[in-house]
């Protein structure tokens, strides 16, 4: 079966700090990534996804960047922290055989302070 | 482009008592629809979806959703509530066809009042 890890599912990390999210997929091939965020009161956001390795595209301008270096592993990183990087952060994919559906990992809580 | 829309933020309702959780969706091609819910701190758990075939979709916990395509929705039911069904929902859409770009609505939080 499909499973996927995210962590830490805790964070707290002071302006100004790096970040490295990770998710790993497990169970499947070539799957398709994204990262969502989740702010308090709002709805997902999606901030990246990745169709393959090294495929990164961007969906929204930010302090944050995302990487693949393997076909199963996505990493959501910052080089300096704002506050308002705060949020819950998802991963999540889709790929065989769950062909059309997303799933999601369960989440990494950042609080920057 | 696509987007969603669900109209209520928050939804208070009594236990035992049915519910409706509206989404309206826009796109200008075929579409797959689903609902997610999220328990206080947890990531997203699929509830149920539409792909294809009977537009009435039946999901876990006793939940199901319509099709309607004339009107662009995909509202949820339960007949009746309970406690454990509190949490927020989100309504998802993406197109039928190549790359998935998932589209999510701002989600309705389901208060079940005992």
């Amino acid at each position: 079966s499909q499973t996927i890890h995210q962590w830490p599912a805790t964070l707290v990390q002071p302006v100004g700090s790096p970040l490295s999210l990770e998710c790993t997929v497990e169970g499947t091939s070539n799957p398709n990534l994204y990262w969502y965020r989740q702010a308090a009161g709002r709805g997902l956001q999606l901030l990246f996804y990745s169709v393959g390795i090294g495929q990164i595209s961007s969906e929204v301008p930010q302090n944050l960047s995302a990487s693949r270096p393997q076909d199963r592993q996505f990493i959501l990183s910052s080089k300096k922290l704002l506050l308002s990087d705060s949020g819950f952060y998802l991963c999540a994919w889709v790929g065989s055989p769950s062909g059309n559906t997303i799933y999601f990992g369960e989440g990494s809580w950042l609080t920057v302070v | 482009a696509q987007s969603v829309t669900q109209l209520d933020s928050q939804v208070p309702v009594f236990e035992e008592a049915p519910v409706e959780l509206r989404c309206n969706y826009s796109s200008s091609v075929s579409v797959y629809l689903f609902w997610y819910v999220q328990y206080p701190n947890q990531g997203l758990q699929l509830l149920l979806k539409y792909l294809s075939g009977s537009t009435l979709v039946k999901g876990i916990n006793g939940f199901e959703a319509e099709f309607n395509k004339s009107q662009t929705s995909f509202h949820l039911r339960k007949p009746s509530v309970h406690i454990s069904d509190t949490a927020e929902y989100f309504c998802a859409v993406t197109s039928s066809g190549g790359y998935q770009k998932v589209t999510f609505g701002t989600g309705t939080k389901l208060q079940v009042i005992p």
